[in-house]
């Protein structure tokens, strides 16, 4: 198994620009979520769905477009890239375990520059 | 909605030694609190979680405590060794499972030989 996979790696944009970052998981879980990660504030939620067809927002959702049409598949779409949308992005998927939930994966993130 | 506060941001210790980092949350209805540990330039790696109905949780050299009365949850990291240097994330949610989570703003731990 791939696991959670992301792309690109990183991606520089200038201001107004849109792109659609990828976020793909083969583990058929359910749960899958878009976090934003910047220097000295921990991980914030972007977006989260709980099953294809299924969106909602998290903490930080401005800005952002999410769709969730299949199970394994989950992409975040910047509208008008602004110098502000500069971060880390991770995508992260977490299926049904035992006791109400399994553990959550990470995918390797995309470093997003704009300009 | 949540919050979740962890202190301190930076710890330096000395190999062998132990390691506590501390995280308070608000909501004392959250139930779900995962630690996750972040290598430089690599996504953060779950290493141990506790419900709310347990205190305690051990993991070989890894402990987590839960105070639920105060509102605050603790790792320790016993007889550390250099490969533990990395960023230590704590998180909490209201869903007993890793989903919509609420990150504290990370630790980030030292281990000097």
């Amino acid at each position: 198994n791939a696991g959670v996979t992301q792309t690109p790696k990183f991606q520089v944009l200038k201001t107004g620009q849109s792109m659609t970052l990828q976020c793909a998981q083969d583990m058929n879980h359910e749960y899958m979520s878009w976090y934003r990660q910047d220097p000295g504030m921990g991980l914030r939620l972007i977006h989260y769905s709980v099953g294809a067809g299924i969106t909602d927002q998290g903490e930080v959702p401005n800005g952002y477009n999410v769709s969730r049409s299949t199970t394994e598949d989950f992409p975040l779409r910047l509208l008008s890239a602004a110098p502000s949308q500069t971060s880390v992005y991770f995508c992260a998927s977490t299926g049904y375990g035992l006791a109400g939930g399994g553990e959550q994966f990470f995918g390797p993130g995309t470093r997003l520059t704009v300009l | 909605g949540e919050n979740v506060e962890q202190h301190p941001s930076t710890l330096s210790v000395q190999e062998g030694d132990s390691a506590v980092i501390k995280c308070t949350y608000s909501d004392s209805a959250s139930n779900y609190f995962p630690w996750y540990k972040q290598e430089l330039g690599k996504r953060p790696q779950l290493i141990i979680d506790i419900r709310s109905n347990v205190g305690e949780k051990k993991d070989q050299r890894i402990a987590v405590t839960l105070n639920k009365t105060a509102k605050h949850f603790s790792l320790h990291i016993t007889e550390t060794q250099p490969e533990d240097s990395a960023v230590y994330f704590c998180a909490a949610s209201l869903s007993g499972s890793a989903r919509q989570l609420t990150f504290g703003s990370g630790t980030q731990l030292t281990v000097l030989p």
